[in-house]
């Protein structure tokens, strides 16, 4: 079945460090990847998306390419900052899935210090 | 504004009591989502439903009901068989079938058991 893999958290980072947080897939066909950010205490906000293969999904200087051939769709920002202290998911979305559209990792929480 | 409304945003209940989450969707989206988060958890599924008047169960539906009568709206229930109904609750939306499938969420419920 559909499945998504990311890095454990959580993430410490000073401020202006260089972000990485990986994530893997598992699904058939093509499936469109996003990563969501969640502040405390609130829902979950789309940060980017990529729908086909090779496409690079950018905002707020994060970027994420989806990478059929390792089956991975990593964030990374050059230069992170205090606000950018989140949980962050991967996800999938592919129709006719068994947990309906929406596939999501266990989440990855960063602290940015300043 | 279109967007997905969730209320209210904090819930107390005693034990014994059933309970109803509200969830309501301006976005002409076929799909609908219950997630529960519990803290530092991820997201697990409760209930989904791809259609008006049809639903499946997620992961952790024991406990829990759901009904689709309107399009909008997917009211969650939190009933007396639930054994530990103290978490964050998550409902979300997305367009359905085919194409582009992001997912949108409400700004989420918290339950608290008294």
């Amino acid at each position: 079945g559909n499945s998504v893999t990311q890095m454990e958290g959580p993430v410490t980072l000073s401020e202006e460090a260089f972000l990485t947080i990986n994530c893997t897939y598992t699904a058939t066909g093509y499936p469109s990847l996003f990563w969501y950010v969640q502040y405390p205490g609130e829902g979950l906000q789309l940060l980017l998306k990529a729908t086909k293969a090779d496409d690079k999904g950018s905002n707020k200087g994060f970027e994420a390419t989806y990478r059929k051939e390792t089956t991975s769709f990593h964030l990374e920002k050059g230069s992170v900052q205090v606000s950018d202290s989140a949980v962050y998911f991967c996800a999938l979305s592919k129709y006719g899935g068994s947990q309906g559209n929406l596939i999501f990792g266990k989440g990855t929480k960063l602290s940015v210090k300043p | 504004d279109g967007g997905i409304t969730q209320s209210p945003k904090y819930l107390f209940r005693k034990e014994g009591q059933n309970v109803t989450l509200s969830c309501e969707q301006n976005l002409n989206h076929d799909a609908m989502y219950w997630y529960r988060q519990d803290p530092g958890q991820g997201l697990r599924l409760i209930y989904y439903s791809q259609i008006v008047n049809d639903f499946q169960k997620g992961d952790i539906a024991e406990g829990y009901s759901v009904s689709r009568e309107k399009k909008e709206s997917f009211p969650l229930t939190v009933t007396s068989a639930q054994k530990n109904p103290t978490a964050f609750y998550l409902c979300a939306s997305s367009p359905g079938q085919g194409g582009d499938t992001e997912a949108f969420f409400g700004q989420g419920t918290r339950l608290t058991v008294v």
